[in-house]
């Protein structure tokens, strides 16, 4: 089956510093993916929806400049925490769609800022 | 504009005892309807979906569901819980063709031996 990777997997970082995580199709070309935030004991709240080679477009709500999204490649999108401060803390999730109505999630990543 | 309601946060069975967990939709497009399992400090992992096709759908681990579109409901049973079946199970619902997937709020399935 298709195969998502995420990383890291986890990242500990200083309040103000920024953060950078990777999320990549293995298998499979994905012309769109989805950044997910997801809070403790909560469901997966869509940040934004990232199309390759065009700008991601953000939920109400989120910040674009604060969760900057790049998808430079049919495989690879990027999410980073700018300015990371602790409310930022959370598990951020990945998914790729495969072109058949089946999105494929990353193993997610969990940030802690402090 | 979609949305999915998973009835009970908390769902408790016994080892080998029937899982029904519900769900519920709304959506103003023919619906694609899926469940997720995750475990805890993981991903989504797709149990099983449905796009149109057959209203029961069989999926992975001896889980299945069924559309009901009199009802708007999409219930995931499996017939005989097992330990490792204990997760957080989420449905959602989307439009297809790269649409966004809307969750519900996940219900946690507890097996006791």
């Amino acid at each position: 089956g298709a195969v998502v990777s995420q990383h890291p997997s986890w990242v500990i970082c200083k309040s103000g510093t920024s953060v950078k995580i990777e999320c990549r199709s293995l298998d499979f070309q994905a012309t769109t993916m989805f950044w997910y935030r997801q809070f403790p004991k909560q469901s997966l709240m869509l940040m934004a929806t990232s199309n390759e080679g065009s700008k991601a477009t953000y939920e109400q709500g989120v910040e674009k400049d604060k969760f900057l999204i790049n998808h430079a490649s049919l495989t690879l999108s990027t999410l980073t925490v700018t300015s990371a401060h602790p409310e930022d803390s959370s598990f951020y999730i990945c998914s790729a769609d495969d072109r058949d109505n089946e999105q494929y999630f990353g193993p997610g990543t969990r940030l802690t800022v402090t | 504009a979609q949305s999915v309601t998973q009835l009970g946060s908390h769902v408790s069975v016994s080892e080998g005892a029937l899982v029904l967990l519900r769900c519920n939709y709304s959506s103003s497009v023919p619906p694609y309807l899926f469940w997720y399992v995750q475990y805890p400090n993981q991903g989504l992992q797709l149990l099983l979906k449905y796009t149109s096709a057959a209203t029961l759908v069989k999926g992975i681990n001896g889980f299945e569901a069924e559309f009901k579109k009199s009802e708007t409901s999409f219930h995931l049973t499996k017939p005989s819980a097992h330990m490792s079946d204990a997760a957080e199970y989420f449905c959602a619902v989307s439009g297809g063709g790269f649409q966004k997937l809307v969750f519900g709020t996940g219900t946690r399935l507890l097996v006791s031996p």
